[in-house]
C-alpha cells in the first residue's frame, strides 16, 4: 500500500512559470523526500526535508513540511522544458531505508 | 564513478517461467532496495538489503520471489512461476547508509 498521495495528479505550465505539487500522507515519518523520474524508468533525488524542518531551499526547488497537516508541498521555480516528469514524494517513518511513494504528480512544461 | 546499474533493461517472458533480474550497485554502497512500479503508480518496496543479508523482505508479494546478495555487492531478483500480474518495471536502489536512495534505470519485465 502506499503512504502518500500527490496533487494533482497531473499539471501542464508554460516555460517560465512555477509549478506547486502537493503531497499528503497518513502515518507519523522521519523523513520526506522528493524524487523525479523521466520516461518511467530510474528515479532521481531532489531533496530530502526532516519531520523537525518546515522549509528547505535547493536551486529552483522549494519544499514544505507540515507535520500538523501531514502534507508537504514542492515548488520549481521558473520552470524549464527539463523539468517535465513525474515527481514522486517519498516518506520514511522510523526505518529510514523503507520509502513508501505516492502515485506522482506528472509535470509537462510547455516551450 | 558509475551509478545503480541494472539489467537487462527489457524482459520479455511467458507465464510459468522463472526469470532473474540483476542490479549492481554503486560499489561503496552496504544497503540495496528493490522496488516494484507499475504503470501510473509510484515504486513499491519489496526488499532491502543491508551488506549480504535481507534485513526487510516484507515487500516481497508471495513466496514465488526471492532475492539474494550473496557477496555484498550484486544483488539478484529471482521470480518463479511467473504470472501477468508480475508484469511491472523492477527498480534497484542503492545507499551508503541514510535515508536517500540511488536508482538505477530499472528492469522492464513483461509477462505474457
Amino acid at each position: 500500500s502506499q503512504q502518500g498521495e500527490e496533487d494533482p495528479q497531473a499539471l501542464s505550465i508554460q516555460e517560465g512559470e512555477n509549478a506547486t505539487m502537493n503531497c499528503s500522507y497518513k502515518t507519523s515519518i522521519n523523513n520526506l523526500q522528493w524524487y523525479r523520474q523521466n520516461s518511467g524508468r530510474g528515479l532521481v533525488h531532489l531533496i530530502l526535508i526532516r519531520s523537525n524542518e518546515r522549509e528547505k531551499h535547493s536551486g529552483r526547488l522549494r519544499v514544505t513540511l507540515d507535520t500538523s497537516k501531514k502534507s508537504s508541498s514542492l515548488l520549481i521555480t521558473a520552470s524549464r522544458a527539463a523539468d517535465t516528469a513525474s515527481y514522486f514524494c517519498a516518506t520514511a517513518g522510523s526505518n529510514d531505508y523503507k520509502l513508501s511513494f505516492g502515485a506522482g504528480t506528472t509535470v509537462t512544461v510547455r516551450a | 564513478g558509475a551509478g545503480v546499474s541494472q539489467t537487462p533493461s527489457n524482459k520479455v517472458t511467458e507465464k510459468g517461467k522463472y526469470v532473474e533480474l540483476r542490479c549492481d550497485p554503486i560499489s561503496e554502497h552496504n544497503r540495496l532496495y528493490w522496488y516494484r512500479q507499475t504503470l501510473g503508480q509510484g515504486p513499491e518496496f519489496l526488499i532491502y538489503f543491508q551488506g549480504t543479508g535481507a534485513a526487510d523482505d516484507s515487500g516481497l508479494p508471495n513466496d514465488r520471489f526471492f532475492a539474494v546478495r550473496p557477496e555484498g555487492s550484486v544483488s539478484t531478483l529471482k521470480i518463479q512461476r511467473t504470472e501477468r500480474g508480475d508484469s511491472a518495471v523492477y527498480l534497484c536502489a542503492s545507499s551508503p547508509g541514510g535515508p536517500k536512495q540511488f536508482f538505477g534505470p530499472g528492469t522492464r519485465l513483461t509477462v505474457l
